[in-house]
């Protein structure tokens, strides 16, 4: 059973255009999270969630939007594409305040053409 | 604000040998990790570091955490080729979300 999952795996759009990734987890945490990793590598938090409730909200451009219907569930839109988006996009989860570590989705690799 | 620094950024081993990889934080934090990513793959967890002097071991991989010196290290011993990958360090506060290093990546050969 795959613990955090994430669609679509590969994302191929053109600027301008709006799309969604979705992430869910079937361990019974109650944070998710929405990771960046550009193409250096470099991985950055953009969004947090608590219980369905934003905590973690990073200098991100108002085009990216997260939302949560529920804890097991959390997914990401973006408007507007542009060139710089393309990256991978990671979800991860974990009880909050715990000792334990965030485990991650397979990614999401977007690009914007 | 807390960030998190590696090095090396890349580490070109021999088969046999043995590295380290270093992790420096700046602030306090509650805990540090280490993850491992293949190529094209996510992320994997292979240690959780709690408190000072902690040393935890899997297989070849050895990690260790200075919380007085704000160091995390990474030791690899007898390096093989299925060690190959990158390595990131991250370290938060409680409930917070991970900050990671620029990670390691390893490339082992004969």
């Amino acid at each position: 059973d795959t613990a955090v999952s994430q669609t679509p795996k590969y994302l191929v759009t053109q600027m301008g255009n709006d799309k969604s990734i979705k992430c869910e987890q079937n361990l019974g945490h109650d944070t998710m999270y929405w990771y960046k990793q550009d193409s250096k590598k470099f991985l950055k938090i953009m969004f947090s969630y608590n219980n369905k409730e934003l905590i973690i909200n990073e200098t991100v451009p108002n085009r990216f939007s997260p939302k949560s219907p529920d804890k097991a569930h959390l997914n990401l839109h973006i408007n507007s594409l542009e060139l710089g988006d393309s990256a991978v996009y990671f979800c991860a989860s974990q009880y909050r305040g715990s000792y334990n570590e965030q485990f991650f989705g397979p990614g999401t690799r977007l690009t914007v053409l | 604000e807390l960030k998190v620094e590696q090095n090396p950024l890349f580490l070109s081993m021999q088969e046999g040998k043995n590295y380290t990889i270093y992790c420096n934080y700046s602030t306090t934090s509650d805990r540090l990790y280490w993850y491992r990513q293949d190529p094209g793959k996510s992320l994997e967890s292979l240690f959780v570091l709690l408190s000072n002097g902690a040393v935890k071991q899997e297989g070849r991989l050895m990690a260790s955490l200075d919380t007085k010196a704000r160091l995390s290290t990474l030791h690899i011993t007898a390096a093989v080729h299925d060690l190959s990958a990158t390595y990131f360090c991250a370290a938060n506060q409680a409930g917070t979300a991970l900050i990671f290093g620029k990670g390691t990546t390893l490339s082992v050969s004969s």
